[in-house]
């Protein structure tokens, strides 16, 4: 069974651009969850989607953004890009939204770097 | 007061040794328990999950959680030097995860 996939791996932009980052979910699972992972910071909850629709969000400002669509793939997407958004963005896919009884399994992440 | 706090760390055990590695939090609405386990340079890796108070166990690894504390552990035994990473605390509620900021383990030779 295949596992979280996120793409692209690496990525570097410059600030003020913007980045879209993409999830797929395995297979059969509906929720995915995106966050950011910094040294200073830890993981960050950013948001959770479950079938197309936002149900968490966590406190981030409103240049980041996030979809899900019906095939349960997702994408972030994050405008004017600062230095400080420079982190490691990790998906993690689960089976349900509404039981907490879940587990959640996370992708590679993608390393974004803003310079 | 973070809503998700483990032992700061860094915390080193030699090989063959228990590791505890504590977590408390604060939502008393907090409804299941994770731990996960990552290597530098990795995305964390699920081992554990707990949800009712108690042990559970699997493998070398037990988690045990205390809902009226407000506690969950994770206790290796038998340390290996593979078990070398930071363990992340996780608590849920409501489809949102709440991690803490981890534990770094060294487990020596």
């Amino acid at each position: 069974k295949a596992g979280v996939t996120q793409t692209p791996r690496y990525l570097i932009k410059t600030r003020g651009q913007q980045v879209t980052l993409s999830c797929s979910p395995i297979s059969g699972h509906r929720s995915v969850s995106w966050y950011q992972q910094t040294p200073g910071q830890g993981l960050q909850f950013l948001f959770e989607y479950f079938s197309e629709t936002q149900r968490n969000k966590g406190n981030f400002p409103g240049r980041f953004s996030g979809r899900q669509f019906s095939n349960s793939r997702s994408e972030m997407n994050v405008s004017t890009l600062e230095l400080g958004d420079s982190a490691l963005y990790l998906c993690a896919s689960s089976l349900y939204q509404t039981g907490d009884v879940t587990e959640a399994f996370f992708g590679q992440g993608t390393r974004l770097t803003v310079v | 007061q973070k809503e998700v706090e483990q032992n700061s760390g860094p915390l080193s055990v030699p090989e063959g040794a228990i590791a505890s590695l504590n977590c408390t939090y604060s939502d008393r609405g907090s409804q299941s328990f994770f731990w996960y386990r990552q290597y530098s340079g990795k995305s964390p890796e699920l081992i554990m999950f707990i949800y009712s108070n108690g042990d559970k166990e699997d493998g070398r690894f037990t988690a045990q959680l205390n809902k009226a504390s407000q506690y969950v552990s994770l206790l290796i035994r038998d340390s290996q030097p593979s078990d070398s990473a930071t363990y992340l605390c996780a608590v849920r509620r409501a489809g949102k995860s709440t991690f803490g900021d981890g534990t770094t383990l060294t487990v020596k030779p």
